[in-house]
């Protein structure tokens, strides 16, 4: 079992949807969640973060973390043509290194 | 100009060849990452290094090597190819861990190997 899994898609929606995408996670040592948004030939980009449980918003985007059920969230409102790209999750421990194990991502297609 | 380089972009080669990706950062970053991507597998972590005489496995090391040749370069060796190697791979940056950071990693843009 992985240590991160992610919902595959792909997802498609029409534009002005409200767009969820998850994950689970299995290790209790994993402080950090982060979501990287990939474009079609780019390299992912850090979207937002969130430490421990909880949710934080940042504009249209919102992520939510619950750790009694292992599960993380990213949530876009108001989702544009813009928004299409392939979502990744990542877990981050607490140790020194820091290591990110990703979820295998979630290509979203928001159709105008 | 990107802060984070990869060449080449696009590579074809053949089982058996010895294949070197390149990645050349203007962060001033010390730590270092490849990552391989394959669908349905997401990253995953080939090598690491956090300064240049420090170089770590990751999680799929084996039949690939890495050299770091100053803080800016860090390069990813396919010392004889295989087609199970045709994948998407990565290099990353980021910045030393402090307090609070949850150590954001900085991507190049990729290279696409493809091997026959």
């Amino acid at each position: 079992q992985k240590e991160v899994e992610q919902d595959p898609g792909p997802l498609s929606v029409p534009e002005g949807a409200i767009v969820s995408l998850n994950c689970t996670y299995s290790n209790s040592a994993f402080q950090y969640f982060m979501w990287y948004r990939q474009y079609s030939r780019k390299g992912p980009e850090l979207l937002m973060y969130t430490y421990s449980s909880g949710n934080k918003e940042d504009g249209r985007f919102t992520a939510q973390v619950d750790k009694s059920s292992k599960y993380i969230s990213l949530f876009i409102r108001d989702s544009q043509p813009s928004d299409s790209a392939t979502y990744l999750c990542a877990s981050v421990s607490s140790g020194s290194a820091r290591q990110l194990t990703f979820g295998s991502g979630t290509q979203l297609t928001v159709l105008p | 100009d990107a802060d984070v380089t990869q060449t080449p972009r696009n590579r074809i080669t053949k089982t058996g060849k010895r294949i070197m990706l390149e990645c050349s950062q203007t962060k001033g970053h010390d730590r270092m990452y490849w990552y391989r991507q394959d669908p349905g597998l997401g990253l995953r972590l080939i090598y690491y290094s956090f300064d240049v005489k420090d170089i770590n496995k990751g999680e799929i090391s084996d039949g690939y090597s890495v050299s770091r040749q100053a803080q800016a370069k860090f390069s990813l060796s396919l010392e004889s190819a295989i087609p199970n190697q045709t994948a998407l791979y990565f290099c990353a940056t980021s910045d030393p861990i402090l307090a609070g950071n949850p150590n954001e990693q900085f991507f190049g843009p990729g290279t696409r190997l493809t091997v026959l």
